[in-house]
């Protein structure tokens, strides 16, 4: 079974709320991964996290938290977003740093 | 980071017809793969295939490890594969270590 399951699917929030995205794999990998995806341009990577340890950050803005709770889990906490952080968050997990990458659905998030 | 480029942007067929897809890459790369978007983000796993040929069912890819291009071929090529085709590549020497790194896509529709 080679699924990411990846909640909400979608996700409507203000400014001043606080949320989280949430994403799960059974299949055993030990890397996992968070990219951001705005309309009709590519994923781009945001956080790897390799034997539950944060291993790349992309420069990413503090308002976008992870977590890795353990080798199954990956969450994205987000607080005091803006709007222009409303794109399809997309996890993906690979057996280690090498190998290929398996991605969930996505979560598609709005920030009013 | 590894430069990857997907040729054509944009593309056209009518239903039946064949395709070939290409991406070029800047550096030498342990990791490709080629990806199927569709309307609802979900990212698709079509290959991995860092070197050499493989198929499966009308569609295969090739990649030339040493000449740095990968080939996406589709044959007979039917509605449902409309949709942005990415290839992305990884390499231990870059500066995001093993995770993958997106080309712009090929968009393509296939018409009836």
């Amino acid at each position: 079974d080679t699924e990411v399951t990846q909640t909400p699917k979608h996700l409507v929030m203000g400014m001043t709320n606080k949320k989280s995205l949430k994403c799960e794999q059974h299949m055993g990998h030990r890397a996992m991964y968070w990219y951001k995806q705005k309309a009709k341009k590519p994923p781009e990577l945001m956080f790897v996290y390799s034997y539950e340890k944060l291993s790349i950050n992309e420069s990413v803005p503090s308002r976008f938290s992870p977590e890795c709770p353990n080798s199954s889990l990956l969450n994205l906490h987000l607080h005091a977003l803006q709007p222009e952080d409303s794109a399809l968050y997309l996890c993906a997990s690979s057996p280690g740093l090498t190998g290929e990458l398996f991605f969930g659905e996505g979560s598609r998030l709005t920030v009013l | 980071g590894i430069q990857v480029e997907q040729s054509p942007p944009d593309l056209i067929l009518q239903e039946g017809a064949n395709s070939t897809l290409r991406c070029n890459f800047s550096d030498s790369v342990n990791n490709l793969q080629w990806f199927h978007q569709n309307p609802w983000g979900q990212l698709i796993n079509l290959f991995y295939i860092p070197s050499g040929t493989k198929q499966n069912g009308r569609l295969s890819a090739t990649t030339v490890a040493t000449e740095r291009y990968s080939l996406l071929y589709i044959s007979s090529s039917q509605t449902t594969d409309s949709g942005v085709y990415f290839c992305a590549v990884g390499a231990s020497n870059s500066n995001s270590g093993y995770a993958l790194n997106f080309g712009k896509g090929t968009s393509l529709l296939v018409t009836p």
